[in-house]
């Protein structure tokens, strides 16, 4: 099975901060990864797909990149309603798919 | 507008069954899939298995082999998920997500989740 690592697990950030994650994944994935957004209480969000393809009424600020095993989530300035927990997921092996453990973004 | 609705919260004992329900609308179910997820308590994301809503193929993940059963109706577009032999580590909020049907896929369309709480 395909496993991801996020980095980092945790991280404090203040508002306007350029914010970075990382998703690591086993093995080569090509561009079969998503992120997603989740705030306390509620579901998960859809903010990225194909590794860099903003969903529909995403903010602009919020880019993806990377390709195989490697990528990155960036919030190019973080406002205040984007603390929460960030997903990424690989769906190269459908349909079986792989949650990473997590990045929880707070407020310095 | 495009959702999902899940039902209500439950609470079972330790060796119970649950089933929960997941209703599409806005949108042609049969033309996309289906999965479960799931989250323990303050933990983070399980996929649970998806379920085609054309034709009723299903995958599950490993560790629930045997334990899980997802499922569909058809005509009244609604997916279900039922879980037996429950122990403790069962208790989480279980979501149903569309599969949006994309190249690439993605989980575009998620439930507000339903609480399940396994205690004796």
């Amino acid at each position: 099975d395909i496993q991801l690592t996020q980095s980092p697990s945790f991280l404090s950030a203040s508002v306007g901060d350029r914010v970075t994650i990382t998703c690591r994944a086993s093995q080569g994935i090509s561009s079969y990864l998503a992120w997603y957004q989740q705030k306390p209480g509620k579901a998960p969000k859809l903010l990225i797909y194909a590794a860099s393809t903003l969903q529909s009424g995403v903010p602009s600020r919020f880019s993806g990149s990377g390709s195989g095993t490697e990528f990155t989530l960036t919030i190019s300035s973080l406002q205040p309603e984007d603390f929460a927990t960030y997903y990424c997921q690989q769906l190269n092996s459908y349909p079986l798919f792989t949650f990473g453990p997590g990045t929880k973004v707070d407020i310095k | 507008q495009v959702q999902l609705v899940q039902s209500g919260a439950e609470v079972k004992k330790p060796g119970a069954s649950v089933k929960v329900s997941c209703k599409a609308s806005g949108y042609t179910f049969t033309s996309y899939g289906i999965s479960w997820v799931r989250q323990a308590p303050g933990q983070g994301l399980e996929w649970m298995g998806w379920i085609s809503a054309y034709n009723g193929n299903t995958n599950y993940a490993q560790k629930l082999q045997g334990r899980v059963t997802m499922t569909t109706d058809t005509s009244t577009s609604t997916a279900y998920m039922e879980l037996r032999s429950l122990r403790s580590d069962d208790t989480a909020v279980y979501y149903c997500a569309r599969d949006n049907g994309d190249y690439f896929r993605a989980f575009d369309i998620w439930g507000q989740g339903t609480m399940v709480t396994v205690s004796s």
